[in-house]
């Protein structure tokens, strides 16, 4: 498996601002995505990031509130905009590689709290 | 839309007995299904998958059953240790997108 590195880690941010999320694989995947995993929660995908197009997003996450980049196939970004208490989560990106493209794992994650 | 059901959300067994986890699944193109270890301030770890052209598939104490015709998929644990202590999700993959459909949850409790 490849190495996947997120960051930050975790972060305490202020309501109204907005936090840059990184997520870097040392490899290059065909698939990567952006999940949300709430306190006690199972993981809610948000979107899938494209490379080299605009992000495709799930029911409920649009793209003004959680923009994403992905400028090439080792790299991508998640943004958390004007956050709000209700965004305290942990984010996870995920990346497809494997048998058939199936396989995910996952980054370390980074734990959201915003105050 | 595509869902998955896990069940149960909770589960307490003494340390040496079986723990079952099963799940169904909506969407009947999916065809591929992980299990995850999630321990506690950590990321999901992959402990077992099964794919659609198999019935079962065994990895030392644990186990994994897809009927793909009643769309269900289990996680069988065995003899299990205190260190199974976590919570279990399973997923199902649809082969054309690559994301995973994640069930709520099991919360596993071994008990020494």
């Amino acid at each position: 498996s490849a190495v996947i590195s997120q960051k930050p880690s975790r972060d305490i941010c202020q309501r109204g601002t907005s936090l840059t999320i990184q997520c870097q694989v040392d490899s290059q995947v065909t698939m990567m995505f952006w999940y949300r995993q709430q306190p006690g929660q199972s993981l809610t995908l948000i979107a899938t990031a494209n490379q080299g197009s605009e992000a495709t997003y799930e029911s409920g996450f649009v793209i003004d509130k959680f923009p994403i980049s992905r400028p090439n196939l080792t790299f991508s970004t998640l943004t958390v905009s004007n956050m709000s208490p209700e965004d305290s989560s942990i984010y996870l990106c995920s990346v497809v590689w494997g048998t058939g493209g199936t396989e995910a794992f996952f980054g370390q994650g980074t734990r959201l709290t915003v105050v | 839309g595509e869902n998955v059901e896990q069940h149960p959300s909770t589960l307490s067994v003494q340390e040496g007995d079986s723990a079952v986890i099963k799940c169904t699944y909506s969407d009947s193109a999916s065809n591929y299904f992980p299990w995850y270890k999630q321990e506690l301030g950590k990321r999901p770890q992959l402990i077992i998958d099964i794919r659609s052209n198999v019935g079962e598939k065994k990895d030392q104490r644990i186990a994994v059953t897809l009927n793909k015709t009643a769309k269900h998929f289990s996680l069988h644990i065995t003899e299990t240790q205190p260190e199974d202590s976590a919570v279990y999700f399973c997923a199902a993959s649809n082969p054309n997108t690559g994301k995973l459909i994640f069930g709520q949850g099991t919360t596993l409790q071994v008990k020494p």
